[in-house]
């Protein structure tokens, strides 16, 4: 099946600073998502990018459609001891009969105040 | 709008017995999801629904798990028996449109351990 390569798998920052992260696929995905999970909750979206070159922002957060449409990386700008969670990326494609989501592992982000 | 309800939030269980979690996607989305995420790993999905019906369920292990969702709307998923591997959240999803295009959403989740 599809494999999503998520990095990195965790990150420690100081409160201010920016975030990057990103995903990988071994395959072609039509639209990639972002999602951001806290303890206890479901993933909650955050940025849906459907085009191949695309850059969307969120408020301090902007993701990117891969020009190859195998990958995508999210970036957070100035961050707050909020931002903590894991964050998930999730590529989907359209074809057949489903258009099921393949998720990364996930990063962890701490904020250190 | 009220969210996607799941319950219970948590339940501990023996090893061969059977479980049950519920699901109720919020209100006019004809697309369901069931995913388990496993400590560490992001979500997997087990089974789609759309309305009543079963669109993809070829991550799921028919042997012992087993979902429907009748009259298309809440949905419910079992496991029997439970073994130790089963240990995670289980989380429910609903979408408005089949293709999912603003992303779905998700409810908080079942954490089951099995013991």
């Amino acid at each position: 099946g599809q494999q999503l390569n998520q990095s990195p798998q965790s990150m420690f920052i100081q409160e201010g600073e920016d975030v990057s992260m990103n995903c990988t696929s071994s395959s072609i995905f039509n639209t990639w998502l972002w999602y951001k999970q806290e303890p206890g909750e479901g993933p909650v979206l955050l940025i849906a990018l459907y085009k191949a070159g695309e850059l969307t922002s969120n408020g301090r957060l902007t993701a990117q459609f891969g020009i190859t449409r195998k990958d995508s990386f999210l970036n957070i700008s100035a961050s707050i001891p909020s931002d903590v969670g894991i964050y998930f990326c999730a590529g989907r494609n359209s074809g057949g009969s489903n258009y099921k989501l393949t998720f990364g592992k996930g990063t962890l982000l701490t904020v250190n105040p | 709008e009220a969210g996607v309800a799941q319950s219970p939030r948590y339940k501990i269980i023996e090893k061969r017995q059977s479980v049950a979690f519920w699901c109720n996607p919020i209100s006019g989305h004809a697309t369901l999801y069931w995913y388990q995420q496993i400590l560490g790993q992001g979500p997997k999905l087990l089974i789609q629904f759309q309305n009543n019906g079963v669109v993809d369920d070829s991550q799921l292990p028919k042997d012992r798990f087993s979902a429907e969702r009748l009259k298309g709307v809440d949905s419910t998923l079992k496991i029997q028996p439970a073994k130790l591997e089963d240990s995670a959240v289980y989380l429910c999803a609903s979408s408005f449109v089949r293709t999912g295009n603003y992303g779905y959403t998700f409810g908080s989740g079942t954490r089951l351990t099995v013991v």
